[in-house]
């Protein structure tokens, strides 16, 4: 089975601190993307990447970066965390045409 | 500032009927679909899928059919068990570079015992 870990269930940050969250797919997948989640607002795309060292910007990138070094990696990062960027973030991997969720990261900027 | 929460549409039924979730898409050039579970505390899991060269595909208690002319996607779980409570998402695929997925909102089915 296709496994995608999110490196945290939970985390609580600070405004202000820079928050680096963890995906990792074991399936030699090209395609990974993050999501934000929040309620009545569905799964709203952030970033994707398909390929390492490729990134594009999904429908909210404006205060996030990512990171794809290595293929089976994609990180994402909150350069400055702020209390609206408290939300559930959700990382996918794509393999042909299904994709694959983590078990995501709720977050908590205080 | 204050934020107001906004809330889900729920679909309330018993369980033992039949269950139908809606879905409207946004973009004429999809050429895929795919329906999404998500319970609580879990990420979505796929469900079932069809491309835009079918109307109707059945699984496991479940059928997904499209309407391409009203760009209009709706899944039906038959015999809705307890199990079934959960979260819906739907899901189009546009093509192009990495395979880019557009949800929906998603719905909250809750099944009465």
């Amino acid at each position: 089975d296709v496994k995608v870990t999110q490196s945290s269930r939970y985390l609580v940050k600070r405004t202000g601190e820079k928050v680096f969250l963890e995906c990792v797919q074991d399936m030699d997948h090209e395609n990974m993307f993050w999501y934000r989640q929040d309620p009545g607002l569905g799964l709203r795309l952030i970033y994707f990447s398909y390929d390492v060292k490729m990134k594009e910007k999904g429908d909210i990138p404006e205060g996030y970066s990512v990171s794809r070094e290595k293929k089976e990696r994609f990180s994402l990062i909150l350069e400055s965390a702020s209390t609206n960027q408290t939300s559930m973030y959700l990382c996918a991997s794509i393999w042909n045409t299904e994709a694959f969720f983590g078990q995501g990261t709720r977050l908590t900027v205080v | 500032g204050e934020s107001v929460g906004l809330h889900l549409p729920t679909l309330s039924v018993q369980e033992g009927d039949n269950s139908i979730i809606n879905c409207a898409y946004s973009n004429s050039a999809s050429d895929y679909f795919i329906w999404y579970k998500q319970e609580s505390g879990k990420g979505p899991q796929f469900i079932i899928d069809i491309r835009s060269n079918m109307d109707k595909r059945q699984g496991q208690r479940v059928t997904v059919l499209l309407n391409k002319t009203v760009k209009h996607l709706s899944l039906q779980i038959a015999a809705t068990q307890p199990g079934d409570s959960a979260v819906y998402f739907c899901a189009e695929r546009a093509g192009g570079a990495g395979n880019m997925l557009t949800f929906g909102g998603g719905t909250r089915l809750m099944v009465k015992p």
